[in-house]
Formats: structure tokens, C-alpha cells, sequence
């Protein structure tokens, strides 16, 4: 059950392409398809933005995408807004319906 | 609408009890897994334990694993975490957060797509 690994920071400026990556295991994100991405603002809850490693929910901008390649899922956000800056948390189901988070990564739009 | 309100924290002593509580309203809540999902304070998020839609299945993360009791109570709509022997590294807010529904076949939709507000637990003496 360790946490999958997100880099610390990233940045953009508006109008960009961001993507942050999200490292696992083959015993987590390489062995489903059931990576899942939070957008989270200063003392707020957690939201949904991606699930099921390229589904979005209802009402979740397409500039938001999601995809992975072995044991590593990624989230790209495209045509950067300053309402994206957040941190961004993946997570990863983990087998025995146990769920495993990363680290978190901090988005700072420039 | 769908809406989780968590209920509980507070401030514990070191070795304390707390129970925590979740009241869900707009959902049918007997038909999903539940979960409960901690922040300590800045830093990230973490998966603490979760509950199958009738209590018959729980699993909890390693580190509370013989101190935390998750439970729910359909009739009310509720779910519950029973923390014992805190630590301050329990020190976070916790979440209750809807989780994916399972048939009795299949589960679907592995996420969390509701969340509470959260409830401070701060474990200190």
C-alpha cells in the first residue's frame, strides 16, 4: 500500500498543455484500468475530474483527459484557465477493493 | 442532490476513541460501497477504509487495521468510523466518499464521485 508517485509541481500558462504523471505498480495502476483523478482547492473537498483511467464525469470540461501506459497513468489538462490551479490527486483501485492515492501534484497556472 | 455530512471530529488525547459519522441523503445509499478517506493537515490524500453496500465486506488501509471500525446503517442512512487507540499521526480531516456500485454480478464506476465537507480529528494532548 505504498502511494503512487505524482511529481511535487507543476506549471503553466494559460492557453497550455499540462500533464502530470501518476507512477504505480504492476500490482495497482499497471494491473487495472481503474486510475481516478481529483481536483482539489484550498480548503475544499476533492472533485472528481477523471475515472476509470478516461471516463469524464457529467459536467467535467473536455479539456480535461486521461490515459495511461503501463504502470503509469497521466492526466493532461489542455487550454489552461486560472481556475485549474489546484492540486491534483490520482488514484488507483489496488485489488481486494483496496484504493491506493498519490502524493499529490500542485498545479500553478503562471 | 446528492449530499454526504460527515459529524464527529473534535480533539482526542493520544490513545483516545472518536466515533465519526456520515449522513447520506439523495442517493439510494444501500446500493453502494462507502468510504472513508483522510488528509492529514497539507499534505495529501489517503484511502482509510471502505464498507460493501450490505456491511458484509471491510477493508481498511494497513495502518489502522485493529484500531478503526468502519459500519453503516441503511435504514438511517449512515455511515460510521469508529476510531480507537488514536495516534496523532491519525491528526487529519477525514472524508466519507461514495464509492462504486456493485451489482450481483459486477461492480461499476470505481470512484469517488461525492464527498462530504470533512470533519477535523486532531489527535494531541
Amino acid at each position: 500500500q505504498s502511494a503512487l508517485t505524482q511529481p511535487a509541481s507543476v506549471s503553466g500558462s494559460p492557453g497550455q498543455s499540462i500533464t502530470i504523471s501518476c507512477t504505480g505498480t504492476s500490482s495497482d495502476v499497471g494491473s487495472y484500468n481503474l486510475v481516478s483523478w481529483y481536483q482539489q482547492h484550498p480548503g475544499k473537498a476533492p472533485k472528481l475530474m477523471i475515472y476509470e483511467g478516461s471516463k469524464r464525469p457529467s459536467g467535467v470540461s473536455n479539456r480535461f483527459s486521461g490515459s495511461k501506459s503501463g504502470n503509469t497513468a497521466s492526466l493532461t489538462i489542455s487550454g489552461l484557465l486560472a481556475e485549474d490551479e489546484a492540486d491534483y490527486y490520482c488514484c488507483s483501485y489496488a485489488g481486494s477493493s483496496t484504493f491506493v492515492f498519490g502524493g499529490g501534484t500542485k498545479l500553478t497556472v503562471l | 442532490e446528492v449530499q454526504l455530512v460527515e459529524s464527529g471530529g473534535g480533539l482526542v488525547q493520544p490513545g483516545g476513541s472518536l466515533r465519526l459519522s456520515c449522513a447520506a441523503s439523495g442517493f439510494t445509499f444501500s446500493s453502494y460501497w462507502m468510504s472513508w478517506v483522510r488528509q492529514a493537515p497539507g499534505k495529501g490524500l489517503e484511502w482509510v477504509a471502505n464498507i460493501k453496500q450490505d456491511g458484509s465486506e471491510k477493508y481498511y488501509v494497513d495502518s489502522v487495521k485493529g484500531r478503526f471500525t468502519i459500519s453503516r446503517d441503511n435504514a438511517k442512512n449512515s455511515l460510521y468510523l469508529q476510531m480507537n487507540s488514536l495516534r496523532a499521526e491519525d491528526t487529519a480531516v477525514y472524508y466519507c466518499a461514495r464509492d462504486r456500485y456493485c451489482s450481483s454480478t459486477r461492480c461499476y464506476d470505481y470512484r469517488f464521485d461525492y464527498w462530504g465537507q470533512g470533519t477535523l480529528v486532531t489527535v494531541s494532548s
